[in-house]
């Protein structure tokens, strides 16, 4: 089991709908994660952190945390062409050395007008 | 603020040259990281330092990589010799404190080997 798993997608939604990204972690003891969104050819900008169990919202993007299941999500609202990108899920993963943060594969997300 | 800053944006050398990337993180940002992406996969962190130690250094391929951070500031990648399998984006991030605190990314160098 890789330690953080992301649907590779494409996922592709229509302009002004909900985009629902899932990411999934193996380490039950995690504390930190992270909702990073990459444009092709740049570099990773983060979008949102959320360190407890339930919701956090900031402006259309909502990051939802459930440790139990072990499970992170974001969901963006009112999806724009400019939302388009690959999103990052990153989770600090506990390794010898201490916290580690540890990145998905990224989910591809196309918003078609 | 000023943001992460990473030289040089692109690099494109030969087979068994060595080459060397240099970072400049947001200040007072005590940690700095050194990741490497390939195509289509997320970051993989090569190495972490705190202040100046390197405290994660596990995944680093030290036959030919090799990194420092003098004054716990500026940090120095090099890769000697490169191989073509080293052709990728070397990210550089700094956090405030630690993993646990958010990373913030160079714009990377996009490293080419023929």
């Amino acid at each position: 089991q890789k330690e953080v798993e992301q649907n590779s997608g494409p996922l592709s939604v229509p302009e002004g709908a909900i985009a629902s990204l899932n990411c999934t972690y193996s380490d039950r003891v995690s504390q930190s994660f992270f909702w990073y969104r990459q444009y092709s050819g740049k570099s990773p900008e983060l979008i949102m952190s959320i360190y407890s169990n339930g919701d956090k919202e900031d402006g259309r993007f909502t990051a939802q945390l459930n440790k139990a299941s072990q499970y992170v999500s974001l969901l963006i609202r009112d999806s724009q062409p400019s939302d388009s990108a690959t999103y990052l899920c990153a989770v600090t993963i506990l390794t010898g050395g201490g916290n580690k943060l540890t990145f998905g594969t990224g989910t591809q997300l196309k918003v078609e007008l | 603020e000023a943001g992460v800053v990473q030289s040089p944006r692109y690099k494109i050398i030969e087979k068994k040259q060595p080459v060397a990337f240099w970072c400049n993180p947001i200040s007072g940002h005590n940690t700095l990281y050194w990741y490497l992406q390939n195509l289509g996969q997320g970051p993989e962190l090569l190495i972490r330092y705190e202040n100046e130690e390197a405290v994660d250094d596990s995944q680093l391929p030290k036959d030919r990589f090799s990194a420092e951070r003098l004054k716990g500031v500026d940090s120095t990648l090099k890769i000697q010799p490169a191989e073509l399998g080293d052709s990728a984006v070397y990210l550089c991030a700094s956090s405030y404190a630690g993993p646990n605190s958010p990373l913030h990314f160079g714009n990377g160098t996009r490293l080419t080997v023929t």
